[in-house]
C-alpha cells in the first residue's frame, strides 16, 4: 500500500520569494516514483516535476525542485521566485508496484503580491 | 489527439437519472485511470485499466458505478441512480503505460458533476 501524507493545507508566500510544500511518503515498493502537480481554480491538473526512487539528484524544472530525502521518505516541493501565477493547489503523488499512483489531500498556496 | 480530452465539463442531473462521463485518453496511451475529486478534497482513485487486462476497480465506492474501455482508448464512467453525493469533479488521465512512471500522468480537464 502506499500513502502520501501533506500537512500543510495552506501556506502563504511574498512574490519573488521562496516556498517548500511539504509530502512524505510511505511505500512497500523498491522502485517507484515521486510527482508534483499543481491545480488552479480552473481545475486541470498539471505535471509539475517527477522523482524516481533511484535518482541520486534531486529533480529541477524551472523554479520547481524536488528535495527528495529517501531516508526520511520525504519530497518536498521548492518553488523559487515565487509568481503571482503560482497561487493553486499542489498535489504530491507516489506511483509504484500497484500501477495506481496515489495523491495527497493537497496543499493551498496563495502569493502575495 | 494532443492531450486527454473530457466530455461534458460540466453535468447538471436529477437524483436518480443515469449519467455517463467520456474519457479520450491521448493517442497510443495504454493506461487509463479515473479519480473523483470532491469540494476541497484529494484525488479518489475510483478504476484503472491497462491495455486489453482486466481493469482494477478496487476503487469504486458501489455498484453503481461502472467503467468501460472501448477499443483500448476511449473510456466511459457510468453511474447509476445518482445521488447528492455523488456530485464531485470526475477527472481521467492517462499514461503510456502503467509501469513506465517517468513518462507521468496526463490529466483531462474534468467533468463537474452536480446532482440536485
Amino acid at each position: 500500500a502506499q500513502k502520501i501524507t501533506q500537512t500543510q493545507p495552506g501556506m502563504f508566500v511574498q512574490e519573488k520569494e521562496a516556498v517548500t510544500l511539504d509530502c512524505t511518503y510511505d511505500t512497500s515498493d523498491q522502485s517507484y516514483g515521486l510527482f508534483w502537480y499543481k491545480q488552479p481554480s480552473s481545475g486541470e491538473m498539471i505535471f509539475l516535476i517527477y522523482q524516481g526512487s533511484y535518482d541520486e539528484q534531486n529533480a529541477t524544472e524551472g523554479r520547481y525542485s524536488l528535495n527528495f530525502q529517501k531516508a526520511r521518505k520525504s519530497a518536498n516541493l521548492v518553488i523559487s521566485a515565487s509568481q503571482l501565477g503560482d497561487s493553486a493547489m499542489y498535489f504530491c503523488a507516489i506511483g509504484g508496484g500497484s500501477y495506481i499512483p496515489t495523491f495527497g489531500r493537497g496543499t493551498s498556496l496563495i502569493v502575495h503580491p | 489527439g494532443a492531450g486527454v480530452s473530457q466530455s461534458p465539463s460540466n453535468k447538471v442531473t436529477e437524483k436518480g437519472k443515469d449519467v455517463e462521463l467520456r474519457c479520450d485518453p491521448i493517442s497510443g496511451h495504454t493506461a487509463l485511470y479515473w479519480y473523483r475529486q470532491s469540494l476541497g478534497q484529494g484525488l479518489e482513485f475510483l478504476i484503472y485499466f491497462q491495455g486489453n487486462s482486466a481493469p482494477d476497480k478496487s476503487g469504486l465506492p458501489s455498484d453503481r458505478f461502472s467503467a468501460e474501455r472501448t477499443g483500448g482508448s476511449v473510456s466511459t464512467l457510468t453511474i447509476q441512480r445518482t445521488q447528492q453525493e455523488d456530485s464531485a469533479v470526475y477527472l481521467c488521465a492517462s499514461s503510456l503505460e502503467g509501469g513506465l512512471l517517468y513518462y507521468g500522468y496526463t490529466f483531462g480537464s474534468g467533468t463537474r458533476l452536480t446532482v440536485v
